[in-house]
């Protein structure tokens, strides 16, 4: 099946600092990207739709300048959180959409940790 | 909400038992996909239905969807330890976004 990564996979940083994850669709191109959010055993949230070459589309209630998604090419898409403070400690998760198919492939998950 | 709902909210077999889970939703759906968690992991896709369809089965797995009471069910026969996970229904619409279900945790006892 289609493969998605995430980079890194687990990140532990200080209060204040920001924080980039990178989502790679590996072997399909992929106009639309996903990022979720997940609280332990809890669901996951949509925080915002990345569309190639434009501005993403944030859902309610989600700061766009606190989280910067930027998705430059058909095969990658960044989350930048910036500023991180600790409640912004989570699972991250992307998926990318093959554009072909109606199925979303997701990425492992990157686990942030905000001291 | 469209957020889809899921009952039970936790479940646990033995082994070789079926475990049902249910999900409701509250809008029109284009599709209703059902994914599996595996602690601390990404998620794996197990199946999609489309609106237009009432049943699908890959393997020992089998997905009903009912329009009319906007639920559809996931149903693991023969179950076995390693189905040990959290399962999640998500609604599909057709931008591609997805919503999540609550999602159930089940443990197979061996």
């Amino acid at each position: 099946g289609a493969v998605v990564s995430q980079h890194p996979s687990r990140v532990i940083c200080k209060s204040g600092t920001s924080v980039k994850i990178e989502c790679r669709s590996l072997d399909f191109q992929a106009t639309t990207m996903f990022w979720y959010r997940q609280f332990p055993k809890q669901s996951l949230m949509l925080m915002a739709t990345s569309n190639e070459g434009s501005k993403a589309t944030y859902e309610q209630g989600v700061e766009k300048d606190k989280f910067l998604i930027n998705h430059a090419s058909l095969t990658l898409s960044t989350l930048t959180v910036t500023s991180a403070h600790p409640e912004d400690s989570s699972f991250y998760i992307c998926s990318a959409r093959d554009s072909a198919r109606e199925t979303q492939y997701f990425g492992p998950g990157t686990r942030l940790l905000v001291l | 909400s469209q957020q889809g709902e899921e009952d039970p909210q936790a479940l646990s077999i033995q082994e070789g038992e079926n475990a049902t889970m249910n999900c409701s939703y509250k809008t029109s759906i284009n599709n209703l996909q059902w994914y599996r968690q595996n602690s601390g992991r990404g998620l794996v896709h197990l199946i999609l239905i489309r609106s237009n369809e009432r049943e699908k089965h890959s393997g020992r797995l089998r997905v009903t969807l009912d329009t009319s009471k906007k639920s559809s069910s996931l149903l693991i026969t023969a179950s076995r330890a390693a189905d040990t996970a959290s399962y999640f229904c998500a609604i599909g619409n057709q931008g591609g976004k997805l919503i999540f279900g609550q999602g159930t945790e089940l443990s197979v006892k061996p």
